[in-house]
């Protein structure tokens, strides 16, 4: 069972308020990446980190911001919330290169309204 | 650029009964590694099984088996004795070692299929 953590798991929140999506792993795993999914639809990447003070921007295009301090932790920011940013947000992390792949582990996700 | 078609929007299938989920892709790495995820309504993503493309025979973990097709860039997940509990959104994925993939080699996902398995 995969270690990665995710919180709050639901949050519901007004337009223009800041809000900061915590996501750890306790598996010393150097990649992280932040999905966001829409209800009934596919996993798009918004952001990754292949370590400490690495951070780069995915497919999609977000409005979000990520920060890798330490390795167990990824956390996501949005300054201003909008109710387009209404969605789920899924945290990973997957173990370095040298195995013959790296199955990416999950957590549970936020489900996140903005009103 | 790479990508994951999964043309099954829903499923149903009878419980005990063996059910199929469709999964083509496209891409020009040569080396490439293919995933099926299970998404439950609570929302996390589970790890089912894993077909890397110069794995010569097909997938298997417990009732999970993927019938890999390289030559028609399909990867099926065959799922035998359908149990109740195996009703949720299935995702095909893909992560490339070549430059379509991007230097994240991160995951490529479908658009999902969500199976339901009747009593």
């Amino acid at each position: 069972e995969a270690d990665i953590y995710q919180t709050p798991r639901y949050l519901v929140i007004g337009t223009g308020k800041k809000i900061t999506l915590e996501c750890s792993q306790t598996m010393g795993h150097d990649k992280m990446y932040w999905y966001q999914q829409d209800p009934g639809m596919e996993l798009h990447l918004i952001h990754y980190s292949y370590g400490v003070n690495s951070t780069e921007k995915g497919d999609l295009s977000s409005e979000s911001t990520v920060s890798r301090i330490r390795t167990e932790h990824f956390p996501l920011t949005l300054e201003s919330a909008r109710p387009s940013h209404t969605s789920q947000y899924l945290c990973a992390s997957s173990e370095p290169s040298g195995r013959a792949y790296n199955e990416q582990f999950f957590g549970p996700g936020t489900r996140l309204t903005v009103l | 650029a790479q990508k994951i078609t999964q043309t099954q929007p829903g499923m149903f299938v009878q419980e005990k009964e063996a059910v199929t989920l469709d999964c083509t892709y496209d891409t020009s790495d040569q080396s490439y590694g293919l995933f099926w995820y299970k998404q439950p309504s609570s929302g996390e993503m589970i790890f089912l099984i894993y077909q890397g493309s110069y794995d010569e025979q097909n997938a298997t973990e417990g009732r999970y088996s993927l019938n890999f097709q390289k030559a028609r860039k399909s990867a099926n997940l065959v799922i035998s004795a359908s149990q109740l509990g195996d009703s949720a959104m299935y995702f095909c994925a893909m992560r490339g070692r070549g430059i379509s993939s991007g230097s994240a080699r991160q995951l490529t996902f479908g658009s999902g299929t969500q199976l339901t398995v009747l009593p």
